[in-house]
């Protein structure tokens, strides 16, 4: 069965960096475009970046434009999502999720908090 | 940018009946919309993909509609497993904008 785990979470101080995984199983990984979405505390779903399912075209929302890259490797069926320039703002639980324009599967997400 | 604008933000009510939420798009997306519902501490479910086409596995009493800039989700005969927090996704493309959500619960 479809299969996304996100890990890489944890507590990270502002200004620094950290990098997500989302590993895929279960389907066809070069056939499916792959997304990050987070949650902040209490709030709403933010599209945060996605990338192709070749890899050629990564979006990102425009607060984490800049600062944050998304990458795949097709050989071990991940997706990366590299945070850089941290700010509190950017905590949140962050899932990935498959789909080519709906997401129709997602990942149980990792926590990030940004905190001194 | 396309901005996705759900109403109500909170919606209260009773096993057994029926609403309706609505999501605008500010502009148009055809029918490039997506329903999902979320449970506290849960991952987001996909509902209706295309504005109207349900998702595999998801009761009939669910249901969405419209095109262009107005769409609905309609639950009807609420069960209790329904009350939780539904968001509309434009998923056409570039951004991939969602509305700000609307928390169903129990009257």
């Amino acid at each position: 069965q479809v299969q996304l785990v996100e890990s890489g979470g944890g507590l990270v101080q502002p200004g620094r960096s950290l990098r997500l995984s989302c590993a895929a199983s279960g389907f066809p990984f070069s056939s499916h475009a792959i997304h990050w979405v987070r949650q902040a505390p209490g709030k709403g779903l933010e599209w945060v970046a996605t990338i192709s399912y070749d890899g050629t075209n990564k979006f990102y929302g425009d607060s984490v434009k800049g600062r944050f890259t998304i990458s795949r490797d097709t050989s071990k069926s991940t997706v990366d999502l590299q945070m850089n320039s941290l700010e509190t703002e950017d905590t949140a639980v962050f899932y990935c999720a498959r789909g080519s324009r709906e997401f129709d599967h997602w990942g149980q997400g990792t926590l990030v908090t940004v905190s001194s | 940018d396309i901005q996705m604008t759900q109403t109500p933000s909170t919606l209260s009510a009773s096993v057994g009946d029926g609403v309706t939420i609505t999501c605008r798009a500010s502009q148009s997306i055809n029918n490039w919309l997506a329903w999902y519902q979320q449970k506290p501490g849960r991952a987001p479910k996909l509902l209706i993909y295309k504005a109207s086409t349900l998702e595999t596995g998801v009761p009939s009493r669910f249901s969405g509609s419209g095109s262009g800039t107005e769409f609905t989700l309609t639950i009807t005969s609420l069960q209790p497993e329904d009350f939780a927090t539904y968001y509309c996704q434009h998923c056409g493309g570039n951004p991939y904008v969602f509305g700000q959500g609307t928390k169903l619960e129990i009257k």
